[in-house]
């Protein structure tokens, strides 16, 4: 089956600065790559996804990458807020009923 | 719309105990799962449903049992709980039991077996 590694497990950055988490799979024929962030004692929430026939996908501040040829896609976050602060999973996907997620990234935003 | 709802919010249990945790949806999604979130390990898939009537494993199935008897309720039943299943349960809901969507989870279940 699908495996979804996740780095860093916690990432602390400046407010104003850029943070950039980084997953990578193993299953060639995934095709959905998802990221939910969670607010704590909170539930995830959709932030931003890429299907595996787009490069890169911009939302705002944030920013998906991904390449298929090295298996991995990163998510990017510019002029961080102090409400950016959270847990990130990326997650990658076959289809719908094996969505494998990756261990999370604890980012706090420092104001 | 209340979206994806479940109940309880918290829950004990004793070891060998048994519940069921509720979980409903009012999108019409076709799509619905389980998963469990543990501390440093993610999300993990239990049990999902593509449809009323059917259902199947994910990653982490043992212990656990779904239905699908509606399109609207997914309920987990815990057959004999035991301390390794404490854990944060969310239900899950996806327009399209076919394609990667986004999913959309409830509030969760906090449950401790004791």
């Amino acid at each position: 089956g699908e495996n979804v590694e996740q780095h860093p497990s916690t990432l602390s950055v400046q407010e104003g600065d850029s943070a950039v988490i980084k997953c990578t799979y193993s299953d060639s024929a995934s095709n959905y790559f998802p990221w939910y962030k969670q607010e704590l004692g909170k539930r995830p929430q959709l932030i931003i996804d890429i299907r595996s026939n787009v490069g890169e996908k911009k939302d705002q501040r944030i920013a998906v990458t991904l390449n298929k040829t090295a298996k991995h896609f990163s998510l990017h976050i510019t002029e961080t807020q102090p409400e950016d602060s959270a847990v990130y999973f990326c997650a990658a996907s076959i289809k719908d009923n094996d969505m494998r997620f990756g261990a999370g990234t604890r980012l706090t935003v420092k104001p | 719309n209340a979206g994806v709802t479940q109940t309880p919010k918290f829950q004990v249990l004793k070891t060998g105990q048994s519940m069921t945790l509720q979980c409903a949806q009012d999108m019409n999604h076709e799509y619905m799962s389980w998963y469990r979130q543990d501390p440093g390990m993610g999300l993990r898939l239990i049990h999902y449903s593509v449809g009323a009537g059917i259902t199947d494993q994910g990653e982490v199935p043992n212990g656990y049992n779904v239905s699908r008897s509606t399109t609207e309720d997914f309920p987990l039943r815990l057959l004999s709980a035991a301390p390794s299943q404490t854990s944060v349960y969310f239900c899950a809901s996806s327009y399209s039991p076919w394609e990667a969507y986004e999913q959309y989870f409830g509030p969760g279940t906090r449950l401790t077996v004791t």
